[in-house]
């Protein structure tokens, strides 16, 4: 089972806030999270391992929540070069599954 | 070097044709994924391999067989391909466990005429 995303799509102003969450109904070992721009590969982010742990380089930093099997990640002061499609993937014993994606749009 | 090389980058075919995906890791890692990704951007996962054993298979068709040579390659068979099957196709590495960032190649854009 994928994991949940919300929201869906986002669209901001250059300088605005956003916050992505994902969850899941499974124990996870982990959550990774990507980006993808048009036409290309997802790129990864960054990696939480464990229950409590917070991450971040330049604007962009996610949080762990083990117990509550939820992770979130935070744009601050979102730039141009944001925009993409944003996925959670989460470890867990059937593998590394990524949730349907946060549409993020930055606009000048 | 590239980390992940899939082959080819595009694949125009028809329907009920026979087609294979190539996909090489120069990382050393020990798994190796197959997804598949819509219209709608959703990055499906479909196949998991770890040491050259099939760890996960989600519900994919039977038409569709990974096949690992060697721990550096998970190849993609298609068989008796369907207009549904069109789609981009990704490959990935990741060390055991997902403890470590996944890589994934630059996909392959499957057509279906």
């Amino acid at each position: 089972q994928q994991p949940v995303q919300s929201p869906q799509a986002v669209i901001l102003r250059e300088g605005e806030d956003a916050v992505i969450n994902c969850s899941s109904s499974k124990a996870l070992y982990s959550v990774h999270w990507y980006r993808q721009k048009h036409g290309e590969a997802p790129v990864f982010l960054m990696i939480l391992l464990k229950g409590g742990e917070q991450k971040g380089h330049d604007k962009i930093s996610a949080s762990f929540n083990e117990k509550k099997q939820q992770s979130s990640l935070y744009l601050t002061a979102s730039q141009l070069s944001y925009s993409g499609t944003y996925f959670c993937g989460t470890d867990s014993a059937d593998g590394l599954t990524f949730g349907k994606g946060t549409h993020l749009i930055i606009q000048p | 070097d590239t980390a992940v090389s899939q082959t080819p980058k595009y694949l125009v075919t028809q329907m009920g044709n026979d087609k294979s995906i190539k996909c090489e890791q120069n990382l050393g890692h020990d798994t190796m994924y197959w997804y598949k990704q819509d219209s709608k951007k959703f990055l499906k996962i479909m196949f998991s391999y770890n040491n050259k054993e099939l760890i996960i298979n989600e519900t994919v068709p039977n038409r569709f067989s990974p096949k690992s040579p060697d721990k550096a390659h998970l190849n993609l068979h298609i068989n008796s391909l369907e207009l549904g099957d069109s789609a981009v196709y990704f490959c990935a590495s990741s060390q055991v466990g997902g403890q470590g960032k996944a890589f994934f190649g630059q996909g392959t854009r499957l057509t279906v005429v």
